[in-house]
């Protein structure tokens, strides 16, 4: 069983400080996605990452994909209340259902 | 492009009664997948269908059931509720990776409370 560890799984911090987040796995993955859910909300796609190795920036949010395809790191510079919400990793496969963490809830304290 | 659409947002049902709940993929989507989401368990996945055949199923008793029309909508059908079954159920629908991956883009979802 393919299974996804995010962590920490809650992260209370002030606006303006840096963070990161880890997803990690034994099992190797096609790609790996990363979502934020408000409350109450669908998950919404942030970004897709799918080459070992491989960086990509969203404005402050800057996502890594480890070179064996098994883990993945969301690093949030200078954190806003904005960036409040549950992110989730989720990890692919061929046809196989996504595999998805429990996710972190963050919470940036104005 | 329109987003994945779930209807309805809210539903409020009785033990032993059964629910319907629908979602519109995104145009061209041909795999659709349920998920139900508790506070407790994260997002726990139900079954998928792709171009109207199951194509993966979750461990969920055979209450919960769905199917896909020739237009890619999906519905999911839960039977003889139980007060367990209150969660937030989402749809999503996906798009294949030229890699083998899949990205997958959910709907707001629908909050059923069974009381």
């Amino acid at each position: 069983t393919q299974l996804l560890e995010q962590s920490p799984q809650f992260l209370s911090i002030q606006e303006g400080e840096n963070l990161t987040v880890y997803c990690n796995s034994s099992s190797v993955f096609s790609s790996l996605q990363w979502y934020r859910q408000e409350p109450g909300e669908g998950p919404v796609l942030l970004v897709t990452v799918v080459t070992g190795g491989e960086v990509k920036k969203l404005k402050r949010l800057t996502f890594q994909f480890g070179d064996a395809r098994k883990d993945s790191s969301l690093h949030i510079t200078a954190a806003q209340p904005g960036d409040t919400g549950l992110y989730l990793c989720a990890g692919a496969q061929g046809n196989t259902p996504l595999v998805f963490g429990k996710g972190t809830r963050l919470s940036v304290i104005a | 492009k329109a987003g994945v659409t779930q209807t309805p947002r809210y539903l409020i049902k009785t033990r032993g009664q059964q629910v319907t709940l629908s979602c519109s993929p995104i145009s061209g989507h041909r795999s659709v997948s349920w998920y139900q989401q508790t506070p407790g368990q994260g997002l726990q996945f139900l079954f998928e269908y792709f171009s109207e055949t199951q194509r993966n199923k979750g461990n969920f008793p055979g209450r919960f059931s769905g199917r896909q029309f020739s237009n890619s909508r999906s519905e999911m059908n839960v039977s003889t509720l139980e007060l367990g079954d209150s969660a937030l159920y989402l749809c999503a629908s996906s798009l294949a990776l030229g890699h083998g991956g899949t990205e997958a883009f959910f709907g707001q979802g629908t909050r059923l409370t069974v009381v």
